[in-house]
């Protein structure tokens, strides 16, 4: 089985300065990576994916996510936030056939 | 048009009451997804379908009934609702393609038992 331990659940940073969420996941075979953004009062959109090659995965809003698979992480990172980037941010993984599995999810506050 | 529309977006009802939440989608896909979203524990998968005739049991079916009309339609029944019932309830699709496919979701129904 697998399962996705998102390590903050609230992180504060100020406008301008970078940040990392971080996201580790246990699974026994290759697995699927992605980030989800929920943006307050809406439903969860696709920030980016890991399927296969490359281990730096770029995605919308100028954030990336590099995969880890020895230290079976993926953490989520943006080298300057704007107070829009304010919304809950879910880690989820895949394998095989089985949906998606998400983390309890990582609150992040842009503060002025 | 959204792809995938939920509805209500919005319920309050009482204890004891049977509730329909509907799903519909247009983005073609044949996989389908019910979640729930509670405060600090992230999204719960309740129930989901493969394919019209296919329905399987998630982390937490117990007390949700599913129903897959067409391939465009999922729907999930409370059939007697309660309190801890109360939560934000998504619905999700993904193509066939394989499990590298991402889930797209609805913007949400949120139901609030009394």
């Amino acid at each position: 089985a697998q399962s996705v331990t998102q390590l903050d659940s609230q992180v504060p940073v100020f406008e301008e300065a970078p940040v990392e969420l971080r996201c580790n996941y246990s699974s026994s075979v290759s697995v699927y990576l992605f980030w989800y953004v929920q943006y307050p009062n809406q439903g969860l959109q696709l920030l980016l994916k890991y399927l296969s090659g490359s281990t730096l995965v770029k995605g919308i809003n100028g954030f990336e996510a590099e995969f880890n698979k020895s230290q079976t992480s993926f953490h989520l990172r943006k080298p300057s936030v704007h107070i829009s980037d304010t919304a809950e941010y879910f880690c989820a993984v895949r394998s095989g056939n089985t949906p998606l599995v998400f983390g309890k999810g990582t609150r992040l506050s842009v503060i002025a | 048009d959204a792809d995938v529309t939920q509805t209500p977006r919005n319920r309050i009802t009482k204890t004891g009451k049977r509730i329909m939440l509907e799903c519909s989608q247009t983005k073609g896909h044949d996989r389908m997804y019910w979640y729930r979203q509670d405060p600090g524990l992230g999204l719960r998968l309740i129930y989901y379908s493969f394919d019209v005739k296919d329905i399987n049991k998630g982390e937490i079916s117990d007390g949700y009934s599913v129903s897959r009309q067409a391939q465009a339609k999922f729907s999930l029944s409370l059939e007697s609702a309660i309190p801890n019932q109360t939560a934000l309830y998504f619905c999700a699709t993904s193509a066939r393609a394989g499990s590298n496919q991402p889930q797209h979701f609805g913007d949400g129904t949120r139901l609030s038992i009394l």
